[in-house]
């Protein structure tokens, strides 16, 4: 069973501090990966997409790839108030498909 | 530069009764993915449509069918529709089938009462 690992929360921070999110996966043959943001009610939005190890910055984003360790993370710097919403990990299956992890609700309190 | 859409935007139902979902991908994207997201959970594969064919499908029973047009839209029909169905579907396309980078449409919310 391929899965995607993330902690539930809620995560909560104040506002202007840097939101840290993880999530792990189980299949090796994985080779994209990406993060979504989805408000309450709202659909999945697609924020940051890595492929290589290492870091990708996007603004006030940072996604970050670990291949050996098996481990995806979201950092967001400078968090606002409009960035709590439930942040969705995904990893690409080795056909087209898209594994999610359950999400992590984030919380960014002014 | 047109996104994806879906409809209706809510639907409501009863037991047994069969539903038909759509989806238009973005524009330049010929691939069309369906996903059912219970409340609390993250987005579950049904399948994939590209040229008008089923290319991969997810953990879920026949009841569960689709089909895509020449245009690239796509079509979700779910017959004996069952409380646990009950959820949003989700379209999302992609260009090709050398990508896992998908966009999602707004949704379809289902309720089966």
């Amino acid at each position: 069973q391929k899965e995607v690992e993330q902690n539930s929360g809620p995560l909560s921070v104040p506002e202007g501090a840097i939101a840290s999110l993880n999530c792990t996966y189980s299949d090796r043959g994985s080779q994209s990966f990406f993060w979504y943001r989805q408000y309450s009610g709202k659909s999945p939005e697609l924020i940051m997409s890595i492929y290589s190890n290492g870091d990708k910055e996007d603004g006030r984003f940072t996604a970050q790839l670990n291949k050996a360790s098996q481990y995806v993370s979201l950092l967001i710097r400078d968090s606002q108030p409009s960035d709590s919403a439930t942040y969705l990990c995904a990893a690409g299956g080795s056909q087209g498909n898209l594994i999610f992890g359950k999400g992590t609700k984030l919380s960014v309190k002014p | 530069d047109a996104g994806v859409t879906q409809s209706p935007t809510h639907l409501i139902k009863t037991r047994g009764q069969q539903v038909t979902l759509r989806c238009s991908p973005k524009s330049g994207h010929d691939t069309v993915s369906w996903y059912q997201q219970a409340l609390g959970q993250g987005p579950q594969f049904i399948f994939q449509y590209y040229e008008e064919e089923e290319r991969q499908r997810g953990n879920f029973p026949d009841r569960f069918s689709g089909h895509q047009f020449p245009n690239y839209s796509s079509e979700l029909n779910v017959n004996a529709l069952l409380l646990g169905d009950s959820a949003l579907y989700l379209c999302a396309s992609s260009l090709g089938l050398a990508t896992n980078e998908q966009f999602f449409g707004p949704g379809t919310r289902l309720t089966v009462l």
